[in-house]
């Protein structure tokens, strides 16, 4: 299994919608686990962290499933502004250090 | 938001040239970080200072070289770069903790063209 795996996109939603990503990790012994959002030309930013009984920040989601290795967000009435790519972030193999996918692109359209 | 600084903001070099780029983070942590990333492409971690002594270092090439002063300060020697070296630098900062891995606060990084 690849150390951490994250559908590049584009996903393509219209204003409104509810959409929803997912990342897979391979290190089961996985602690700390985090969302950032990226635009484009700029830094990485915290969107929020996932704890394990899942946690909401108005109208975004985290959950963790522990099971089947993976985190989920979802972003509920998606607005025009949450264009962005989305980076998934855990624990590496080693557990030593964070390690980021290669993000998922979200496009909102009017 | 002034977190963690880096300059400059972008820097064009010849191969031949040698430069620095410098990053300083306000939060009090006591661990930074540099990345590449590449257009397309993920985050590279390139190496890692915690309580200012480097425990990381990614198999990054010797042309790239790191400093860091203190826990506020880590800057990137560069010399003799190849073109394929053109990247977005991204220096990061977080708090280390014995067990635990917090998150990670990006400066707006260093796009950097080699010509």
């Amino acid at each position: 299994r690849k150390e951490v795996e994250q559908d590049p996109g584009p996903f393509n939603v219209p204003e409104g919608a509810t959409v929803a990503f997912n990342c897979t990790y391979s290190n089961s012994a996985s602690q700390s686990f985090f969302w950032y959002r990226q635009d484009c030309r700029k830094e990485p930013k915290l969107l929020m962290s996932v704890y394990s009984s899942g946690n909401e920040d108005g109208r975004f989601t985290a959950q963790l499933n522990r099971a089947s290795q993976y985190i989920s967000l979802l972003i509920r009435d998606s607005k025009l502004s949450d264009s962005a790519t989305y980076l998934c972030s855990f624990n590496n193999n080693a557990g030593n250090m964070l390690t980021f996918g290669g993000g998922t692109r979200l496009m909102v359209k009017p | 938001e002034t977190g963690v600084t880096q300059t400059p903001r972008h820097l064009v070099m010849g191969m031949t040239n040698k430069k620095s780029l410098k990053c300083e983070q306000h939060l009090g942590h006591n661990a930074m970080y540099w990345y590449k990333q590449s257009a397309k492409k993920p985050l590279e971690l390139m190496f890692v200072y915690s309580l200012e002594e480097r425990v990381e270092n990614n198999s990054v090439p010797s042309r790239f070289s790191p400093e860091c002063p203190n826990s506020s300060h880590l800057f990137l020697h560069l010399h003799t770069l190849q073109p394929e070296d053109s990247a977005l630098y991204l220096c990061a900062s977080s708090q280390a903790a014995s067990g635990t891995l917090s998150a990670q606060y990006f400066g707006p990084g260093t796009r950097l063209t080699v010509l």
